[in-house]
């Protein structure tokens, strides 16, 4: 079954302290995988997505088909990355965007 | 604000009742999606148009549910006889396919459906 998990509901940590956000997923195919983002009383955003391999907000997550995972890394946390953090797959063929999501993370991050 | 745009923002409705939402993509966009969020979970694929055409549905898209998006503009979900389980926050979002991939999702703020 394609699904994506992502373990931890809650997340906290102090500001300047590495923060890890944990995704793993299960597809037969090629995977695509996103991390969309919802600051506080905002929209659902893209984040940023593997096949770009690009930093945003001093973010990053790298593909690792051995392990299943696509976890969202930064080296320095800031108060300004409270929110709500989905991993996101796309199942669909032909650049369509049927995404699955995870139940999403939420971070903290404390003064 | 020139991005997604969705109608009503907030619905409450007895059970049985009909509800329409409404969705205005981003203009120049060709792709419109419906997902749907209840509490606690991401968000769930319903269906997505290119341009007028319906292309795919979920199964979680009962045949109490019609999506619609009749001039390739903006686009309409009904739900007929409404269940107290299609309570939930109705996300829509568009994107501009140049038929190279990559394209970039834009969601609405969503329309929260409340079934008494």
């Amino acid at each position: 079954a394609q699904r994506v998990t992502q373990p931890e509901k809650l997340l906290s940590v102090f500001k300047g302290a590495p923060v890890e956000l944990k995704c793993n997923y299960s597809y037969s195919g090629s995977p695509e995988l996103f991390w969309y983002v919802q600051y506080s009383r905002q929209r659902l955003q893209l984040l940023l997505r593997h096949i770009s391999r690009e930093s945003i907000k001093g973010f990053t997550a790298d593909l690792n088909k051995g392990e299943t995972s696509f976890h969202l890394k930064k080296p320095f946390a800031q108060e300004e990355d409270s929110a709500m953090y989905y991993c996101a797959l796309n199942l669909a063929q032909g650049g369509s965007e049927k995404l699955v999501f995870g139940k999403g993370t939420k971070l903290t991050v404390n003064p | 604000d020139t991005g997604v745009s969705q109608d009503p923002r907030h619905k409450i409705t007895k059970r049985g009742q009909n509800v329409t939402f409404r969705c205005d993509p981003i203009s120049e966009h060709n792709r419109l999606y419906w997902y749907r969020q209840t509490l606690g979970q991401g968000p769930e694929f319903l269906t997505y148009f290119q341009n007028e055409a319906q292309l795919e549905k979920s199964r979680l898209l009962s045949d109490r549910f019609s999506a619609e998006r009749p001039k390739g503009s903006f686009s309409t979900l009904e739900i007929q006889r409404t269940e107290q389980g299609d309570s939930a926050m109705y996300l829509c979002a568009s994107s501009l396919d140049r038929g190279q991939g990559n394209e970039k999702l834009f969601f609405g703020s969503g329309t929260q459906l409340s079934v008494l």
